[in-house]
Parts: C-alpha cells; sequence; structure tokens
C-alpha cells in the first residue's frame, strides 16, 4: 500500500535555528498537508497547500513558518529561528482530492526536539 | 465550546467486551466525519470514515447523528491489539480550495486480557 514518508524520523536542533522538515506524499495524491502534535496533546492543523500554493492555515502557522514543494516529490516544512515551544512530532498527510470527504493518510512523523 | 470533544477516558474493558465513544462537534456546517486510530507515538491512522446512514466495518460501526451533532464508535468483542487512542475527526468545508480538518483530543482504550 502506497505510504506517505517523512524524514528524519527524529531532529534535535538548538533554539533559535532553522529546521527543515521533509515529506513524499503518496505519488498521485494533489493535496497535503503539515500537522504537529505536542506531547500529551491533541493533533493541530497547521496547513494545507494544493497546486503550489497554501490553501488554508491555521493560527499556528505564523510567519516563522513556511511550506514548499521544491520539486515533483518532496514536500517540505521549514522552520525559522526555532522556539522551544516547537518541540512536537510533525505529520505530514495527503489526500488524493481536497474534498470534505476525503479521508487523509498520514506519514509516521517527525520529532523534533528544540535544546 | 470545543470545535471536537471526546471523552479522554482511559476507558479499561476486557477483551470481549463491547465498548462505545461518542464525540461532538460544535460547527454545524462540518460534512465529513472520521475516526482514525492512533498508537503511542506513532501517527493517527484511518479507522473508517462516518456515513449519515451509519456504517460498519467488521466489529467497527460508526453512528452520525447531525440533528445532535454527535459522532459514535462502537466495537464488538474487543481484541487487546485494539488498545489504542480513537480520535474522531471532523471536516469542516473550506474557505479555499482545500477543507480544513480538526482532531479531537481522542479517547484512550485499554483492553486488558
Amino acid at each position: 500500500e502506497p505510504e506517505v514518508t517523512q524524514t528524519p524520523s527524529h531532529q534535535v536542533t538548538q533554539m533559535g535555528q532553522e529546521v527543515i522538515l521533509r515529506c513524499v506524499p503518496i505519488s498521485n495524491h494533489l493535496y497535503f498537508y503539515w500537522y504537529r502534535q505536542i506531547l500529551g496533546q491533541k493533533v493541530e492543523f497547521l496547513v494545507s497547500f494544493y497546486n503550489n500554493e497554501i490553501s488554508e492555515k491555521s493560527e499556528i502557522f505564523d510567519d516563522q513558518f513556511s511550506v514548499e514543494r521544491p520539486d515533483g516529490s518532496n514536500f517540505t516544512l521549514k522552520i525559522r529561528s526555532t522556539k522551544l515551544e516547537d518541540s512536537a512530532m510533525y505529520f505530514c498527510a495527503s489526500s488524493e482530492w481536497g474534498q470534505v470527504n476525503q479521508p487523509q493518510h498520514f506519514g509516521d512523523g517527525t520529532r523534533l526536539s528544540i535544546l | 465550546r470545543k470545535e471536537v470533544e471526546q471523552d479522554p477516558g482511559p476507558f479499561n474493558v476486557p477483551e470481549g467486551a463491547t465498548v462505545a465513544f461518542n464525540c461532538t462537534y460544535s460547527n454545524s456546517a462540518s460534512q465529513s466525519f472520521f475516526w482514525y486510530r492512533q498508537d503511542c507515538r506513532k501517527e493517527p491512522k484511518l479507522l473508517m470514515s462516518v456515513y449519515s446512514s451509519g456504517n460498519e466495518d467488521g466489529r467497527f460501526t460508526a453512528q452520525l447523528n447531525r440533528a445532535s451533532q454527535y459522532i459514535s464508535l462502537l466495537i464488538r468483542d474487543s481484541k487487546l491489539s485494539d488498545s489504542a487512542t480513537y480520535l474522531c475527526v471532523v471536516n469542516i468545508p473550506p474557505g479555499s480550495s482545500a477543507s480544513k480538518i480538526i482532531f479531537g483530543s481522542g479517547t484512550r482504550l485499554s483492553i486488558r486480557p
């Protein structure tokens, strides 16, 4: 079964540094998403992306964050000047279409630890 | 009121028992509903979509009550492998082209032998 893959599985970064999290969505999927989950808390939507543009973003997704699809397969989340509170699991997801009845398929996440 | 609300549990039931979870949502414009399961420190995995008429997948039955704005999940003949956190997920129509998905905080289920 096709999978969403994420790298790295664990990223440790000094506070203030920039970090890039990478995702390879399922190949025929057109919509891509980033979520985060702080330890012990719920999964939170960050951003959705379609046709090389951000479709929706949450209040969490401020100027510190950016997303990019640099080539035909990768989808990245960049966090500039990381803060301690950015420590969380970051999940990438994709769906074939963007309609509300389309389930999203999740990668197994990147654990980001900010020191 | 939270956008999606679930009883956090934990539910601790013996193997073979039937267990039910409820979830309420606040946005009446919500259109699609899902149950995901999440194992400890793992990604959410789709368990089933929830349809207006209710739907069943093996031991799992999902129901939707739009009037009362809640969805439910029933697990029959529970197995040890059902131990996980069950996430209620609601999809809200988009402001632009892609929908917005809201997760509940999850209900923890623990099945004991």
